[in-house]
């Protein structure tokens, strides 16, 4: 069975200071992974997704993940944050038969000025 | 274009009631799946509906059900509410259920049951 494990339940950081949020998963099978942001009272949005290829992905808002498969991490990063980054981030897998995905249980960001 | 809508967005119900939750896929997405957000906890896939079928099934008893209309739009039924079923139940919406196709999320239904 799959899972991911988010190490942090909250990750608080100065505002234009670089940040990692860091995720693992477990899987006997081939993954594919993402990050979604949610914002207060709102629903998912996906920041960006592994699929294959490049094993450094770039997303939105300025933010980029790392696939290493042998560690079987997907930490996501961003250089310099801003304030309005202050959300709740998933990191989710699926397999390669659907689109379910199993989410972590979320790293809360708090800038601060 | 409307993304992914839910209705109602805050319910609550008694112990023991039963409720109905909607969603409206986005335009052109065919496939539909509903997950349980709990306070402080990542979302939990409860099921998916592709082709007015329940496709995958997450570890949920049967008193959550489902189901999809020929428009593609979707009710998640829960039967004999308790306590622990109050949370964000949201929904996301895909063109087909493959990997490679983007799941869209509404802002979900926030449900309480006292």
């Amino acid at each position: 069975a799959q899972s991911v494990t988010q190490l942090d339940s909250q990750v608080p950081v100065f505002e234009e200071a670089p940040v990692e949020l860091r995720c693992n998963y477990s899987s006997s099978v081939s993954v594919y992974l993402f990050w979604y942001v949610q914002y207060p009272n709102q629903g998912l949005q996906l920041l960006l997704k592994y699929l294959s290829g490049s094993t450094l992905v770039k997303g939105i808002n300025g933010f980029e993940a790392e696939f290493n498969k042998s560690q079987t991490s997907f930490h996501l990063r961003k250089p310099s944050v801003h304030i309005s980054d202050t959300a709740e981030y998933f990191c989710a897998v699926s397999m390669s038969d659907g689109n379910k995905l199993v989410f972590g249980a979320g790293t809360i960001l708090r800038v601060k000025s | 274009d409307a993304g992914v809508t839910q209705s109602p967005t805050h319910l609550i119900k008694t112990r023991g009631q039963q409720v109905t939750l909607r969603c409206s896929p986005k335009s052109g997405h065919d496939t539909v799946s509903w997950y349980q957000q709990a306070l402080g906890q990542g979302p939990q896939f409860i099921f998916q509906y592709y082709e007015e079928e329940e496709r995958q099934r997450g570890n949920f008893p049967d008193r959550f059900s489902g189901h999809q209309f020929p428009n593609y739009s979707s009710e998640l039924n829960v039967n004999a509410l308790l306590l622990g079923d109050s949370a964000l139940y949201l929904c996301a919406s895909s063109l087909v259920p493959h990997v490679n196709t983007e799941a869209f999320f509404g802002q979900g239904t926030r449900l309480t049951v006292v």
